[in-house]
């Protein structure tokens, strides 16, 4: 079964360290997001692609980057990592591009910078 | 400023009954709304999706409802079970976009 994959599940860093978080689909999605949850703010987007060498920035990108070198992987890097960026980060996909359409969610991963 | 809002942050709800989670939205240029279900330590799923071209859209024991003049959608559950307890997000996107905007969870806690 095709699905969204995300790891590690929980990480604890230090402050300016650099973090990168790794999302893996196998739907064959064109689309594939970062999200952010916090108490308070749901979920924010990050990043996003709409394919391979396409990258966008969301509305609380400071901080992070993202690369899409293959259709399957988007992952997701905080450059120097701050304790404001404590949070659960979700990586999410969708087919179509050009409307809205169902995201299909990883697991998350749980990030704490202490 | 937050476009999608849920201003109820839970609701508790006895088995068997409805559940109504309500959310409202800012930009007149939303026209497709989903409802998402997310349970702890897991990622959210989707649930049920409108058109801002229907003002209701069934599927089982969930309904959602679209009352565009108000900028407002809800999410109906009948009858409510325990399984049901769970934070539930509303989104929406505009036409020509692949983008969602969330609101901020509404934690719904079904009750025997």
């Amino acid at each position: 079964d095709a699905e969204i994959t995300q790891s590690p599940r929980h990480k604890i860093t230090e402050t300016g360290r650099q973090v990168t978080l790794a999302c893996h689909q196998t739907w064959n999605h064109n689309n594939m997001f970062w999200y952010r949850q916090d108490l308070g703010h749901g979920l924010r987007l990050i990043h996003y692609s709409y394919g391979v060498q396409d990258t966008n920035k969301g509305e609380v990108s400071d901080g992070y980057s993202v690369s899409r070198s293959n259709t399957e992987d988007l992952p997701l890097t905080l450059e120097s990592a701050a304790s404001s960026q404590t949070s659960v980060y979700f990586c999410a996909s969708s087919e179509s591009q050009g409307r809205a359409d169902t995201q299909y969610f990883g697991p998350g991963t749980r990030l704490t910078v202490l | 400023d937050q476009q999608v809002k849920q201003n109820s942050p839970s609701l508790s709800v006895q088995e068997g009954r409805i559940s109504i989670l309500n959310c409202d939205y800012t930009n007149s240029m939303f026209d497709y709304f989903l409802w998402y279900k997310k349970y702890p330590a897991e990622g959210p799923t989707f649930l049920i999706s409108i058109s801002s071209i229907k003002d209701k859209n069934e599927d089982g024991r969930f309904t959602v409802f679209l009352n565009k003049s108000a900028k407002h959608l809800s999410l109906h559950i009948v009858p409510s079970q325990p399984g049901d307890s769970a934070v539930y997000f509303c989104a929406a996107s505009i036409h020509n976009t692949d983008k969602l905007i969330f609101g901020t969870g509404t934690r719904l806690q079904v009750f025997p």
